[in-house]
């Protein structure tokens, strides 16, 4: 039972566009919510993240919203670049998750790509 | 420069042997994960450890096996065992020993490809 879903596997956006990239999560437990984005043969590379205590974090081009009620996050990319095209993992993590405290549980991407 | 480093980047095993991979951090994080990722999938955790010479299952155990003998070091083995061992594997450390409440630092991962 997957726990952290993305469910676009891709999207594809026009240069200077808005990118919105959704998860929803079923665990009420998770308070911790971070978004990765990842090339291909590479590792991911941590992009932003959010706390349960808050509904938005901006960084530059780059904010996520966190509606609690809906267990529903999105990241909006704004204006969206052609170096923006990668994968993007959705993460979440839980102060006590069974025995793996803290411990990140990923969706399973959303393919990103910015088209000059 | 403080990072995370896995070898090698590519890796070819015959069927049923044993092959380990390496994982090395001087970030003087506590913990540190495993996590394989196949196409289509998320990335799922294999092995994690919070403190050195302590190390717990994760979600895909099973044909794996870990050490952590040393707060910098976490090596793999994925053993004969392991059904369908070809993926990317992909190695994280991060800060705390409870809570991973900061950003993982993943290495650039290994290729496995069983031949």
């Amino acid at each position: 039972d997957q726990q952290v879903k993305q469910n676009s596997p891709s999207l594809s956006v026009q240069e200077g566009r808005i990118s919105i990239l959704n998860c929803d999560y079923t665990n009420s437990m998770f308070d911790y919510f971070l978004w990765y984005k990842k090339y291909p043969a590479e590792g991911p590379t941590f992009l932003i993240s959010i706390s349960s205590i808050k509904d938005k974090n901006e960084d530059g081009r780059f904010t996520v919203f966190l509606n609690k009620s809906a267990k529903h996050l999105s990241l909006h990319i704004v204006p969206s670049q052609p170096g923006d095209s990668a994968v993007y993992f959705c993460a979440a993590s839980a102060e006590n998750y069974g025995g793996s405290q803290g411990n990140l549980i990923f969706g399973k991407g959303t393919k990103l790509s910015v088209k000059p | 420069d403080g990072g995370i480093t896995q070898s090698p980047k590519y890796l070819f095993r015959k069927e049923g042997q044993n092959v380990t991979l390496s994982c090395e951090q001087n970030l003087n994080h506590d913990a540190m994960y495993w996590y394989r990722q196949d196409p289509g999938q998320g990335l799922r955790l294999i092995y994690y450890s919070q403190i050195v010479n302590d190390f717990q299952k994760g979600d895909i155990a099973e044909g794996y096996s870990v050490s952590r003998e040393k707060k910098e070091s976490f090596p793999l083995t994925v053993t004969s065992a392991q059904k369908n061992p070809t993926a990317f594997y992909l190695c994280a450390s991060g800060q705390g020993i409870v809570r991973m409440n900061t950003e993982a630092f993943f290495g650039q991962g290994t290729r496995l490809t069983v031949v």
